[in-house]
């Protein structure tokens, strides 16, 4: 069965501060997907990063960032200088690869993340 | 391009009642995809559709039920309410069957 779990429930930065936002998955499958979502007051999931099993290199993206370490079932989101704009609610998901028919999401608990100006 | 359009909005049940979820998914994409979220949790899968046929369902009770059109729009339908069942209800599409786009949601309340 997949899992994945934030531990953070919420986290308050102020402006400007880099804040990391971690991930820890479990999956017996070998081919897997993880997916990072941001939910903003509006409720809409907007989709910010795919990766799959087979490729670890980190990744950035403007102001963010994600580790993807396969020795810990690790995949952490970074935002550095945040801004009040990145207060939503983010979500770390897990899919396993069913090919072309698409894919279940497993989605963790998610993050709050509150930037105060 | 639209996006993932979902209808309606909100709506407001009582107890025992059906309710129909309306999705529209993305042009060109064949997959469709409906979670549930309740308030403070992450999204929990429901059913999958691709090319009009069922290829996953989640724990669920037989209640809930979808289906795809040959226009791949979906709908989910869930008899005899339950007070429970008050959640986000979300639509998603997919181009190559891994990215998934999701629609603002249809809020229900059940009273």
């Amino acid at each position: 069965a997949q899992k994945v779990t934030q531990a953070q429930t919420e986290i308050s930065v102020v402006e400007k501060e880099d804040v990391t936002l971690d991930c820890v998955y479990e999956t017996r499958d070998t081919t897997y997907y993880l997916f990072w979502y941001k939910q903003p007051p509006s409720g809409e999931l907007v989709f910010l990063i795919r990766r799959n099993s087979f490729d670890e290199q980190n990744e950035i993206s403007g102001r963010y960032s994600w580790n993807f370490q396969k020795s810990t079932s690790s995949f952490n989101f970074t935002i550095t200088a945040s801004q009040v704009v990145d207060s939503a609610v983010y979500f770390c998901a897990l899919s396993e690869a069913w090919g072309n028919a698409g894919n279940m999401l497993t989605f963790g608990g998610g993050t709050r993340l509150m930037v105060k100006p | 391009d639209a996006g993932v359009t979902q209808s309606p909005t909100h709506l407001i049940k009582t107890r025992g009642q059906h309710v129909t979820l309306r999705c529209s998914p993305i042009s060109g994409h064949k997959s469709v995809s409906w979670y549930q979220q309740v308030l403070g949790q992450g999204p929990q899968f429901i059913f999958q559709y691709y090319e009009k046929e069922e290829r996953g369902r989640g724990n669920f009770p037989d209640r809930f039920s979808a289906r795809q059109f040959p226009n791949y729009s979906s709908e989910l339908n869930v008899n005899a309410l339950l007070l429970g069942d008050s959640a986000l209800y979300l639509c998603a599409s997919s181009p190559d069957g891994y990215e998934q786009y999701f629609g603002p949601g249809t809020r229900l309340t059940v009273t």
